[in-house]
Order: C-alpha cells, then structure tokens, then sequence
C-alpha cells in the first residue's frame, strides 16, 4: 500500500525565515504527490500537487514542494514565512483500490507555527 | 472550502443515537468521500462514492453508512454501532476518481461531532 510519513509534528519557525515541512514517501509505481493546509475547524485546503514533470512544484500562497525521487522525498518549503502561515499541513499520496478507484492516504499531519 | 458545504457545523447527541451528517456540493464532481479526523492520527477513509448509487468502504467503515441518490449529495450516518463517533468529520469531492486521472480532492469546512 502507498503511505506517507511526516517525521516533525510541530515545526517552529520566526516570521521572515525560509521554512520546510517534511514528507517522505512510501510507493510502488510512480508517486501522485500532494499537500493540504487545514486551520483551526476548518476544512483542508489544496495547495499543490506532483504528478509528473519538473522536480519543483509551485502551489497557493507562496508554498513550494521540491520532489526528490532518491530520497522519496516531497518537502514543502517557502522563502519567507508568514505568521498567517500558522497551520496543520497534511502531505497525501494516491493510492489505488481494488475497485481501480483512486483515493487519497493522508500522513498524521504537521503543525507549523510561525511566530512574530 | 469552495462548492462543498457540511452541516451542522457542531453536533451533538447522546450515546446510542444514530445521527446523519449532511454534506452538498455544486462542483459537478463525480467523486465523493467521507474522512474521519482524529488528534495526531491524520485523516482516515470511511466511505467514497465514485458515482450516483454506487459507494464503497474505506478503511474504517465499521459503524457508518451513507448513501448516494443525487450526484450532489452524500449524508454519512453514525450509528449506534460505531465506539467511538466523537471526531470530526470531513466530506469530499473530486472531479473524477477513476485510475488514470489523478484530480485533487476539495473539502468542506467540517463537521463536529461530539457524543455524550
């Protein structure tokens, strides 16, 4: 089965600094690859998503991921973080059923918080 | 949380009830899913749909049931039977959930169930 790990459960980081959140992957095939950001009693939003093509991916709000086939890799990163950035992000994965219905297999999640 | 709407926002009921968690959405997707959100435990599957009138279980489907009659329209029930149904529950939506397309999913805002 395909899987994603998110190894931080908090990442702290001053407004202004560059930040990274962390996911590796598990997967047989080739990875679809994607991110969420949940704030607090809210939904999850869409913010990018690998499926093929340049390593560097661009997404919402300034956020991007660099996948790393070596490594398993898909950090989300950002040059300059906002304090409005505070939030729970999720890294998912696609995973295919038995019925050949495509579904999404989210990590545990991570929380950032960027402080003033 | 665009087309996707989820309500009550808040819920509560007594143990040994069974109550249905509404979820709507005006996207025009094909594809819908129900997610239970646990603290440190990420986002789990509990049923999707790829289609009007056909659902399948994910991976903790034990204690729920839903149905699809409109493309629209997918209501999760939490019966009885499910031990622990304090959680927060998350409705979905894709454009297509068949293998070979890989569209990212869209959440609504969530809906919080606490039983007592």
């Amino acid at each position: 089965a395909q899987s994603v790990a998110q190894p931080e459960d908090q990442v702290n980081v001053a407004e202004g600094n560059p930040l990274t959140v962390k996911c590796t992957y598990s997967v047989s095939g080739n990875p679809y690859l994607f991110w969420y950001v949940q704030y607090p009693n809210r939904g999850l939003q869409f913010l990018l998503k690998y499926i093929t093509g340049d390593n560097l991916v661009k997404g919402s709000y300034g956020f991007e991921a660099e996948f790393n086939k070596s490594q398993t890799s898909f950090h989300l990163k950002k040059p300059s973080a906002l304090v409005s950035d505070s939030a729970l992000y999720f890294c998912a994965v696609r995973d295919i059923g038995n019925t050949g219905f495509q579904k999404l297999v989210f990590g545990t999640g991570t929380r950032l918080l960027v402080s003033p | 949380d665009g087309g996707i709407t989820q309500s009550p926002k808040y819920l509560f009921r007594k143990e040994g009830q069974n109550v249905t968690l509404s979820c709507e959405q005006n996207l025009n997707h094909d594809a819908m899913y129900w997610y239970r959100q646990d603290p440190g435990q990420g986002l789990r599957l509990i049923y999707y749909s790829q289609i009007v009138n056909d659902f399948q279980k994910g991976d903790i489907a034990e204690g729920y049931s839903v149905s699809r009659e409109k493309k629209e329209s997918f209501p999760l029930t939490v019966t009885s039977a499910q031990k622990n149904p304090t959680a927060f529950y998350l409705c979905a939506s894709s454009i297509d959930g068949r293998q070979g397309r890989s569209y990212e999913q869209y959440f609504g805002p969530g809906t919080r169930l606490t039983v007592t």
